[in-house]
């Protein structure tokens, strides 16, 4: 079955230090892979997505990703993180049956 | 360009109560899907509605429904609410060409109607 495990419950990071946050799949096929990002009360903004192509994707907000098959991978960096980006962040999948599978999600934490 | 809003933000029930949630997609979208996120998870696919038809479940009972309407916008009901059923509810909206999979299309999330079962 498809799953996504996210093994970061919490992270806190300086303000300036770079990030990454870590996301292993599992999935028979090509996945498609996401990251979003949800701030208190909020709903999920996509940050990028992975479907083919370059393994190093681009997002918004200065993210990238990097899709790695051999480590079933697609673990999320900034080389400077912003007072801004604290937020919950969760890597997902598109599995079948038309769904996408989420993690438990990672918090960070961003200190003066 | 409206993005996809929700109703209401929040609500309480009892449990065996009935609650129906709303949900009115992005302008130009034509597939809806829900999501349940209890706290301190992440959100679970519930099902997922294109053209006014169940396109795809998640592992939740049938006490959970929805309904898609010609407009595109789209209501969850829960029946026989249990105290478990307490969590936020997404929906989200996205446009899927005929013929692809709606999973993989990028889904625009509204900002949730958190729902408590007492």
């Amino acid at each position: 079955a498809q799953s996504v495990t996210q093994p970061d419950i919490h992270i806190t990071v300086s303000e300036g230090a770079s990030l990454e946050l870590r996301c292993n799949y599992s999935y028979g096929a090509t996945p498609y892979l996401f990251w979003y990002v949800q701030s208190p009360g909020q709903g999920l903004q996509l940050l990028l997505k992975y479907f083919s192509g370059d393994t190093l994707v681009q997002g918004i907000k200065g993210f990238e990703a990097e899709f790695k098959r051999s480590q079933s991978s697609f673990n999320l960096r900034k080389p400077s993180v912003h007072w801004s980006d604290a937020a919950e962040y969760f890597c997902a999948v598109g599995a079948g049956n038309n769904d996408m599978r989420f993690g438990a999600g990672t918090r960070l934490t961003v200190k003066p | 360009e409206t993005g996809v809003t929700q109703s209401p933000t929040h609500l309480i029930k009892t449990r065996g109560q009935q609650v129906t949630l709303r949900c009115s997609s992005q302008s130009g979208h034509n597939t809806v899907s829900w999501y349940q996120q209890a706290l301190g998870q992440g959100p679970q696919f519930i099902f997922q509605y294109y053209r006014e038809e169940e396109n795809g479940r998640g592992n939740f009972p049938p006490r959970f429904s929805g309904l898609q309407f010609p407009n595109y916008s789209s209501e969850l009901n829960v029946n026989a609410l249990e105290l478990d059923d307490s969590a936020l509810y997404l929906c989200a909206s996205s446009y899927r060409r005929s013929g692809t999979s709606g999973s993989y299309n990028e889904q625009f999330f509204g900002p949730g109607t958190r729902l408590t079962v007492l």
